[in-house]
């Protein structure tokens, strides 16, 4: 079956623009997470939903990053005022519930601000 | 402050030989522990789950947990050039938390 998919692949914009990651979780699985990683850094999280309802957002770095999951499905991370410090891989999981084992991860979203 | 603390190598090993990772992480009540495997240009992929003390096999890789020492490793066995790659030690901290906090990551190179 497809694994979790990410788009777009790579996103290059200009400092203090808005932007959407989206990430298609596999089908069935009811919890997603969101991290982000550095160059020459493990994954930090950000935050990870169950259902449509955002379980933990404690990683979200500040009030520029938003996350939602209308439909328990499909989620997008959102990004106001993009900084250069915001440049980074965002890398989208999901696993069949909270208490699952194995999260999978998506290819990833390269983000570049310039 | 929950943490997990790699080396970041580079590890280099001679193919056949055994590649030893290992990692510390900050919380001694910590239950959840596991090792992804990192390609370059890659997502995270699961190699290996542990809970409980002791060891656990399979295939050629095993992990090694140690709650008392706050240290969990994994053993690569017959190391093999597609073995290269980042591998990355993560923790999920406390119960009722499901985020991954993960290390740096250590870089394996296998040499033929």
């Amino acid at each position: 079956g497809a694994g979790v998919s990410q788009t777009p692949s790579n996103k290059v914009t200009e400092k203090g623009k808005y932007v959407e990651l989206r990430c298609d979780p596999i089908s069935g699985h009811t919890a997603l997470y969101w991290y982000r990683q550095s160059l020459g850094q493990g994954p930090e999280f950000l935050i990870y939903f169950q259902g449509t309802g955002a379980a933990d957002d404690s990683g979200l770095p500040n009030d520029r990053f938003f996350a939602v999951r209308p439909e328990g499905s499909v989620s997008t991370l959102k990004i106001q005022r993009t900084e250069r410090g915001d440049s980074a891989v965002y890398l989208c999981a999901s696993s069949l519930g909270l208490g699952a084992d194995t999260q999978y991860f998506g290819p990833g979203t390269r983000l570049t601000v310039l | 402050q929950k943490e997990v603390e790699q080396n970041s190598g580079p590890l280099s090993v001679p193919e056949g030989a055994i590649a030893s990772l290992n990692c510390t992480y900050s919380d001694r009540g910590s239950q959840s522990f596991f090792w992804y495997r990192q390609y370059s240009g890659k997502s995270p992929e699961l190699i290996m789950s542990i809970y409980s003390n002791g060891d656990k096999e399979d295939g050629r890789f095993t992990a090694q947990l140690n709650k008392a020492s706050q240290y969990v490793s994994l053993l690569i066995r017959d190391s093999q050039p597609s073995d290269s790659a980042t591998y990355l030690c993560a923790v999920i901290f406390g119960a009722g938390s499901y985020q991954l906090t993960f290390g740096k990551g250590t870089k394996l190179s296998v040499i033929p």
